[in-house]
């Protein structure tokens, strides 16, 4: 266990319905991640927050994605109108100033 | 575009060999480099963090760095049944703000 919680573990969807996951970083992380993993890929950069503020997102986060860090403490990721490409383990991590990264348990997405 | 190359595997290895995992990356100026394993339908956890060219021992693993050849592996003595899983490599391709860029992954079998 690295500190870092994420909720749910586990999500079935429908497409088109509205998802939103949490992560809690370790408490003194002022750095937190989103990634993105497929079946037999490595996990992929979503976007970054520092404190509450969001200061990169990848071109992989469409209009559908948005994600918040309110009071720079625990991180929300929404997707709106799922779709099935949108099934996959999404990953948050978060880093104290330091470069590594110590990553949540996932929340596993199933869009139907 | 950044990208970190690895041999998807699998590799199979007898119990108390050694593994030897490597890792291509194309951005020379990379500075950090990672080694994360991640066992099946579980999220990264991170073996080992390297900056500087050689090697970086930590128990039966060894991180060795080339930065003249973008080249970073990983090895594993006295392999264990225990250590199968895939291994990701991942550099730190973002700058200051430290996103990660992984590679697929490479799977590991340690037959006992």
């Amino acid at each position: 266990d690295t500190g870092v919680s994420q909720d749910p573990r586990h999500k079935i969807t429908k497409r088109g319905q509205n998802v939103t996951f949490r992560c809690d970083p370790i408490s003194e992380h002022n750095r937190l991640y989103w990634y993105r993993q497929t079946l037999g890929q490595g996990p992929e950069f979503l976007t970054y927050f520092q404190n509450e503020a969001q200061l990169e997102k990848s071109r992989l986060l469409s209009d559908r994605f948005s994600a918040e860090r309110p009071k720079g403490s625990f991180s929300t990721l929404e997707i709106q109108r799922t779709e099935q490409g949108d099934s996959a383990m999404y990953l948050c991590a978060s880093t104290g100033g330091r470069e590594t990264q110590y990553f949540g348990p996932g929340t596993r997405l199933l869009v139907l | 575009q950044k990208e970190v190359e690895q041999n998807s595997g699998p590799l199979s290895v007898p119990e108390g060999a050694i593994a030897s995992l490597n890792c291509t990356y194309s951005d020379r100026v990379s500075q950090s480099f990672f080694w994360y394993r991640q066992y099946s339908g579980k999220s990264p956890e991170l073996i080992m963090s390297i900056y500087s060219n050689g090697d970086k021992e930590d128990g039966r693993f060894t991180a060795q760095l080339n930065k003249a050849s973008q080249y970073v592996s990983l090895l594993i003595r006295d392999s264990q049944p225990s250590d199968s899983a895939t291994y990701l490599c991942a550099e730190n391709s973002g700058g200051s703000n430290y996103k990660l860029t992984f590679g697929k992954g490479t799977l590991l079998t340690v037959n006992p």
